[in-house]
């Protein structure tokens, strides 16, 4: 069974602490993804990886930052986490080509910024 | 740039009854495709159905349906008697290109729709 997982459900953080929110999938999947869920404002991507170590900036990368140094790994790092980044964050990954392939998601992190 | 409408935030729904949830789309890209996702309370994204651009009947996945209308932009899901295990959000999705020369396909989401499903 395909597998994406994510390392911690829930956090609770400081403003201006790092935070590394960590993504593993079993898939061997070349494409991996990082959105962030807000109420009313449904999923927005904030950076991907269509390789290791190649990143590309999503929608709203601003005080993000990501490492993909495995093929099975990608993190997602606030070098300063700050209130307005309380939020859930969903991990995904999908293989690169067949146009009909869906994205397989991680449970989720569901992150709080005091 | 491709954008995704959803415009009912939220929908209670008698038990047994079917339901249709709204989802339109605007892109300029000949070839796409659109999925559904339903989110229960506990997070998880699961993968309900699937819809090309270029495919002639709409999908069917058991109880969901996609009236996929073309020349209108819409891909609606419907639900046929519906269950109270089908109280969840419902997120209508477009594959977009994110990278050049195939590099790598996401997803562009609506804002969603949280269906309750009452006894």
């Amino acid at each position: 069974d395909v597998k994406v997982t994510q390392s911690s459900r829930y956090l609770v953080k400081r403003t201006g602490e790092k935070v590394f929110l960590e993504c593993v999938q079993d898939m061997d999947h070349e494409n991996m993804f990082w959105y962030r869920q807000d109420p009313g404002l449904g999923l927005r991507l904030i950076y991907f990886s269509y390789d290791v170590k190649m990143k590309e900036k999503g929608d709203i990368p601003e005080g993000y930052s990501v490492s993909r140094e495995k093929k099975e790994r990608f993190s997602l790092i606030l070098e300063s986490a700050s209130t307005n980044q309380t939020s859930m964050y969903l991990c995904a990954s999908r293989n690169r080509g067949p146009l009909t392939g869906e994205l397989f998601f991680g449970e989720g992190s569901r992150l709080t910024v005091l | 740039a491709q954008k995704i409408t959803q415009t009912q935030p939220g929908m209670f729904v008698q038990e047994k009854e079917a339901v249709t949830l709204d989802c339109t789309y605007d892109t300029s890209d000949p070839s796409y495709g659109l999925f559904w996702y339903k989110q229960p309370s506990s997070g998880e994204m699961i993968f309900l159905i699937y819809q090309g651009s270029y495919d002639q009947q709409n999908a069917t996945e058991g109880r969901y349906s996609l009236n996929f209308q073309k020349a209108r932009k819409s891909a609606n899901l419907v639900i046929s008697a519906s269950q109270l295990g089908d109280s969840a959000m419902y997120f209508c999705a477009m594959r977009e290109t994110l990278a050049a020369g195939g590099g790598a396909d996401g997803l562009t989401f609506g804002k969603g729709t949280h269906l309750i499903i009452q006894p």
